[in-house]
């Protein structure tokens, strides 16, 4: 099956702190990778779109200077909270997609708390 | 706006009953539709998904039910064990290859 893996999966740090998270495909090549943002107890949103090799395309409402989204390979998108606030604290979830029309594989998300 | 509305919100089934969710969307672009299971501090596992041109998926316990004329789709799980006690959410987009909408998910609780 289509194994897709997140790093670190808890990040504690201070605020105003820059926090890199890591996406990859394992076991195939991810044309397309979506970053979703989780509140407790709420439903995934989409926060941006990344495809291999191009910028991202981010949904209305997210601030791309402050999710830095990089997609530089066909295994492996990162995304990076700048100057992270408490209102970041979050589960922040990739999830890939092979070329055309497939499943979504996600992987177990990034708990990030900032205190 | 909700694109996507799943109801119930939360869902109590006794073991070997069948457990049904609902959800109906707005945006006719939608053409897949698949269902996810979440366990606590986990990412969303793909169950099952179908695509607007047939009206019915099973898979082993899963089954979609999917009405076109009324933009609604529904999960069936049956025979619903102890295991299954899960957050489900239901979600669609425009094509495979696009970002999900999603539904605010339903969280289920089978009870021995």
């Amino acid at each position: 099956g289509a194994v897709v893996s997140q790093h670190p999966s808890r990040v504690i740090c201070k605020s105003g702190t820059s926090v890199k998270i890591e996406c990859r495909s394992l076991d195939f090549q991810a044309t397309t990778m979506f970053w979703y943002r989780q509140f407790p107890k709420q439903s995934l949103m989409l926060m941006a779109t990344s495809n291999e090799g191009s910028k991202a395309t981010y949904e209305q409402g997210v601030e791309k200077d402050k999710f830095l989204i990089n997609h530089a390979s066909l295994t492996l998108s990162t995304l990076t909270v700048t100057s992270a606030h408490p209102e970041d604290s979050s589960f922040y979830i990739c999830s890939a997609t092979r070329q055309g029309p497939s499943a979504q594989h996600f992987g177990d998300g990034t708990r990030l708390s900032i205190l | 706006q909700q694109q996507v509305k799943q109801s119930p919100q939360s869902l109590i089934v006794q073991k070997g009953g069948i457990s049904i969710i609902n959800c109906a969307y707005e945006n006719t672009a939608f053409d897949y539709f698949p269902w996810y299971q979440q366990f606590p501090g986990k990412g969303p596992a793909l169950l099952i998904a179908i695509r607007p041109d047939v009206s019915e998926k099973k898979e082993g316990r899963f089954t979609i039910s999917f009405n076109k004329s009324a933009k609604q789709f529904s999960l069936h799980i049956m025979d619903s064990q102890p295991g299954d006690s899960a957050t489900y959410f239901c979600a669609a987009s425009p094509g495979g290859a696009d970002g999900l909408t999603f539904g605010k998910g339903t969280h289920l609780i089978i009870q021995p």
